[in-house]
Formats: C-alpha cells, sequence, structure tokens
C-alpha cells in the first residue's frame, strides 16, 4: 500500500508570497499518477493538478505541479486571497486503488 | 456542464443500512467511471469505492469491503452506494465523484450520513 505524506500541515503565509506543498510516497507512484485539489470550507474538492504537472480546465498558471517518482510539488506563484484552503494530494494505481494525502492547510499570516 | 447531485444520507443506528444515491446529468454517464469519496468530520478525503462504466468492475477500500456495495443504473444516470452493517467511524460527508484516467475531475456537493444511537 502506498502512503502520501505531506509536508509542512500548516502554511502560514500572506497574500503576494509563494507557496511550495510537499507530497511524499512511500513507494514510486506509476507513471506520474499524482493528483492535487483544493478544498475550502463546507465545498467539495476541487482538481487542480493531474499526472504530476498538468493543470485542470480552469485553473489560473499561478498553480503548478512538478515531480517524478516519490517526491512532488505544488506551488502556488503568487497567493491570491481565495486560495487560502487545503490542499491534498491524491495516488492511483496500487492497491488501495486510490490515496489521499492527509492534507496542508494554507492559511493567512 | 456536469453536475453531480447526491442523495441519501441521515442519522442512521450503529449496524443499520442506508443507500447512498448519485444523481448525474451535463455528461454521458454510461461513458464514464465513478468514485465515491469521504470525509470524516474536521478530517481529510478517504476514497471508499469505484465503478467502471459498464458496472462491470467494482473495487472497495479495505475498510469497507464487504459492507458497502458501489453499483450503477445507466439508463437512469445514477450512481449508488448500499452501506450495510454500519459503524460510527463510516461518520462522514460522502462524495460522488467522476473518475477520469487516475483522478477526479468533477464532484457532487456531497451527503452527510452519521452513525450514532
Amino acid at each position: 500500500e502506498i502512503v502520501l505524506t505531506q509536508s509542512p500541515g500548516t502554511l502560514s503565509l500572506s497574500p503576494g508570497e509563494r507557496a511550495t506543498l510537499s507530497c511524499r510516497a512511500s513507494q514510486s507512484v506509476s507513471n506520474s499518477y499524482l493528483a492535487w485539489y483544493q478544498q475550502k470550507p463546507g465545498q467539495a474538492p476541487r482538481l487542480l493538478i493531474y499526472g504530476a504537472s498538468s493543470r485542470a480546465t480552469g485553473i489560473p498558471d499561478r498553480f503548478s505541479g512538478s515531480g517524478s517518482g516519490t517526491d512532488f510539488t505544488l506551488t502556488i506563484s503568487r497567493l491570491e486571497p481565495e486560495d487560502f484552503a487545503v490542499y491534498y494530494c491524491q495516488q492511483y494505481g496500487s492497491s488501495p486503488l486510490f490515496t489521499f494525502g492527509p492534507g496542508t492547510k494554507v492559511d493567512i499570516k | 456542464e456536469v453536475q453531480l447531485l447526491e442523495s441519501g444520507g441521515g442519522l442512521v443506528q450503529p449496524g443499520g443500512s442506508l443507500r447512498l444515491s448519485c444523481a448525474a446529468s451535463g455528461l454521458t454517464f454510461s461513458n464514464y467511471a465513478m468514485s465515491w469519496v469521504r470525509q470524516a468530520p474536521g478530517k481529510g478525503l478517504e476514497w471508499v469505492s469505484a465503478i467502471s462504466s459498464s458496472g462491470s468492475g467494482t473495487y472497495y477500500a479495505e475498510s469497507v469491503k464487504g459492507r458497502f456495495t458501489i453499483s450503477r443504473d445507466n439508463s437512469k444516470n445514477t450512481l449508488f452506494l448500499q452501506m450495510n452493517s454500519l459503524r460510527a467511524e463510516d461518520t462522514a460527508v460522502y462524495y460522488c465523484a467522476r473518475w477520469y484516467s487516475h483522478y477526479f475531475d468533477y464532484w457532487g456537493q456531497g451527503t452527510l450520513v452519521t452513525v450514532s444511537s
């Protein structure tokens, strides 16, 4: 079973700053089947990134994903007020079919 | 516009059963695999179950295997989750989501299931 670890647990930043979120897998994620989601309170998750680095439809280019194997990163180049939320990584492939990381909360400093 | 609307949540006693539904619109439902993902209060996301576009393939998390059954009715554009032998730890918001390739690109707003006596 692949376990995903996200760090930090909480990231306190100001609008305009750069956010770097990490997702580490206990085993290599095949074919870079790694996705990132944003979730705001009371809302469903929203797909941001798939295939480790491809932006989903309608996602601003300040969001970018990178990485392969066991180490992946979500970067938000300049935080906008609407970006303060919880971010989850998710992998596909090994039993269980899907695994989510525990999440990183990006809050306002 | 793709819309997924869950229903069927509510309060149920431990050991009880509940059937969730997810009505899909704005897509050719029979072309897509679907999934259920849940979120316990104040916690992270947990994948629960998935089903292939035809319904011939079903997949479950270990935590629900043998208790939950996923199914679909492509003629009615509806996804189901039959939940039996419910436990307190099954308390969560249950989301249905479209499974595309290796990710979930559309999500419903969720339905709350509370297991308590």
